[in-house]
């Protein structure tokens, strides 16, 4: 079955650029997703790929798609106290009208 | 802006007792999901529907139930609710091509 998987914690520096990862299993992807949720809130829509493209870049925004390696991922430029968050990757499938996400990694941004 | 809203943000309920979880999302969406969020599980479908009347499980349906009388409404039903089903709830609708799911706030549940 699909399956999507993210490390559960990652911590930086004001500043500093981050980098999520994400890795996936379903091959017949066509879009893959990056959601971030803020304490308390629901999920946001943070960016998307399409999946024959291998990098998208969005202001301090930029994800990387190695489709070979099935891996995914999301670099935040200058990260802000504000980007602290849980990041969820997602891919679709079943002819694109469902989504598997990952578990979600938290990002602590440490002034 | 897409809004999609969910009756609570908080819901105490005892074991045994029946939950609504309503949502409503203001764009004409097709499609419309339930997921549940737990600690280290990330979001996991519960069902979704994508038509008035037409639903279909997810990937863990169990324990649940789902209603779509009108297109801009969808409820999540607990028949009994257990101290299992104690979770964050997110409600989340899309229109078909695009795939971008717009969620809601998201109901804080605790079965006691």
């Amino acid at each position: 079955g699909e399956d999507v998987e993210q490390s559960l914690f990652l911590s930086v520096r004001e500043g500093d650029s981050s980098v999520i990862n994400c890795t996936y299993t379903d091959s017949s992807s066509t879009y893959l997703y990056w959601y971030k949720q803020e304490p308390g809130a629901g999920l946001q829509l943070l960016t998307y790929i399409f999946s024959n493209m291998d990098m998208k870049q969005d202001q301090r925004l930029t994800v990387l798609l190695n489709k070979k390696d099935k891996h995914l991922s999301l670099r935040i430029a200058d990260t802000q106290t504000g980007d602290s968050a849980i990041y969820f990757c997602a891919e679709d499938y079943n002819a694109g009208n469902m989504l598997t996400f990952g578990g979600g990694t938290r990002l602590m941004v440490k002034p | 802006d897409v809004k999609v809203t969910q009756s609570s943000r908080y819901l105490v309920k005892r074991t045994g007792e029946k939950v609504f979880l309503e949502c409503v999302q203001d764009m004409d969406h097709e499609n419309m999901f339930w997921y549940r969020q737990d600690p280290g599980l990330g979001l996991r479908l519960i069902y979704f529907s994508y038509d008035v009347k037409m639903k279909e499980k997810g990937d863990i349906p169990e324990g649940y139930s789902v209603s779509r009388e009108k297109k801009e409404r969808f409820s999540l039903i607990l028949e009994s609710a257990s101290t299992n089903q104690t979770s964050m709830y997110l409600c989340a609708s899309s229109f078909l091509l695009q795939n971008e799911q717009f969620f809601g706030p998201g109901t804080r549940l605790t079965v006691l």
